[in-house]
Parts: structure tokens; sequence; C-alpha cells
């Protein structure tokens, strides 16, 4: 089955301090995975995708295919990335491209 | 570029009632999205179409829920008769293309439902 799990409903940390967020996958192919945000008000927009492979917002993610998994990580949090956050994955052989999202998870940080 | 536009952006009706939600992707985009995004869930799609056809409708409740895109570029999602389980917010996303290999999705800003 098709699945993303993000096991985590609310993250909570300081300014400063590191942040992982958790996201594991169960896919029978090859997968592309992302992390979608949703900022206060805002719509849900596309924050990174494991094959640019790139850091955006300090926010970096590495795909495991052993571990299945695919953590969102920053080394110093900031207020402004308190969102909501979800993992996604999409089928790279497939004709249709729909994403499956994971429940999401709430960042918070504070001061 | 102007976004996914999407009409209305609340709506309450009764069990039972009708409803209809319209979307209008980026202008050149060809694949269109619905999700449903239930409190505490993440968006799961109902529908995915490519230009005016039909890509991927496997999960939506066909008994109730129907879609279309005209012409390849406006879309409507109409529920009729409503259940209380359809309160949710109604997501429209548009892409570039479609066909195997992801293509970003541009999302709006959603049609929040709720049935009474």
């Amino acid at each position: 089955a098709q699945r993303v799990t993000q096991p985590e409903k609310l993250l909570s940390v300081f300014k400063g301090a590191p942040v992982e967020l958790k996201c594991n996958y169960s896919y029978s192919g090859s997968p592309e995975l992302f992390w979608y945000v949703q900022y206060s008000r805002q719509r849900l927009q596309l924050l990174l995708r494991h094959i640019s492979r790139e850091s955006i917002k300090g926010f970096t993610a590495d795909l495991n295919k052993g571990e299945t998994s695919f953590h969102l990580k920053k080394p110093f949090a900031q207020e402004e990335d308190s969102a909501m956050y979800y993992c996604a994955l999409s089928g790279l052989n497939q004709a249709g491209t729909a994403l499956i999202f994971g429940k999401g998870t709430t960042l918070s940080v504070s001061s | 570029e102007a976004g996914v536009a999407q009409s209305p952006r609340y709506k309450i009706i009764e069990k039972r009632q009708s409803v209809a939600f319209w979307c209008n992707p980026i202008s050149g985009h060809a694949t269109l999205y619905w999700y449903q995004q239930i409190l505490g869930q993440g968006p799961k799609l109902l529908i995915q179409f490519q230009n005016n056809g039909v890509v991927d409708d496997s999960q939506l409740p066909k008994d109730r829920f129907s879609a279309e895109r005209l012409k390849g570029v406006d879309s409507t999602l109409k529920i009729q008769p409503a259940k209380l389980e359809d309160s949710a917010v109604y997501l429209c996303a548009s892409s570039s293309r479609g066909g195997a290999g992801y293509n970003e999705q541009f999302f709006g800003p959603g049609t929040r439902l709720t049935v009474l």
C-alpha cells in the first residue's frame, strides 16, 4: 500500500534549536518525495523535493531508501519556520502524478 | 502570474443539499487536481484531469461526487447529496504538464465546506 507516515502531530522547539520532522513512506516502485509547507493563512506550497537536493530556507531532507525515510532537518530553527509541514510522495512510473500526503506535523518555534 | 483561484471560500449547507465548487487553474496549466482535506488529515486526491480528460478518479465517491473540466480550463466539483462526513477543505491544484514524472503542483486557497 502507498502510504506516508508522519509520526509527530506537533513539534515544539525553541528558537535556535535543531529541528527534525520525521517522515516514513511505503511505496512499491520509485517514488519522488516532497515536503510541502503551509504558513498561517497561506496556501499549501512546495518547500523542497528530494530530486533537487537543495536547501530551502535552511531546510534539507535526504531520501534514505533503506529506511524508507525522508526526514526534514534544519540546524537552527527560526520563529518564522512555525507552520504545518506535510511530507508527500508521487510515483515516478505512473500516469497519474497526484501526491500522497502524510497527516502533517505542526512545527511551533518559540523564543 | 496569478495563482490558482477557487470559489467560494466558505460554504455551509444542510445534509442532503447540493453544493458546487469552482476552480480556475494557472493559465496554461494542463493538469488539474481536486483534493479533499478532512480536519487533522493530509490532502487526499479526489480526481485528476489532463486537459479535459480524467486521468485518475479512483478515489472519487461517484455516487455523490462529480467533476468536470470543460474546455480543459476551469473545473467544477459537485456534491449531491452532501453528507456530514463531506465536511472538509476542498483544494484545487494545477501543474503545467502531466504524464509520468512529477511537475510542481500549485495550490489554490481552498473551499471550506461545513455540512450540518
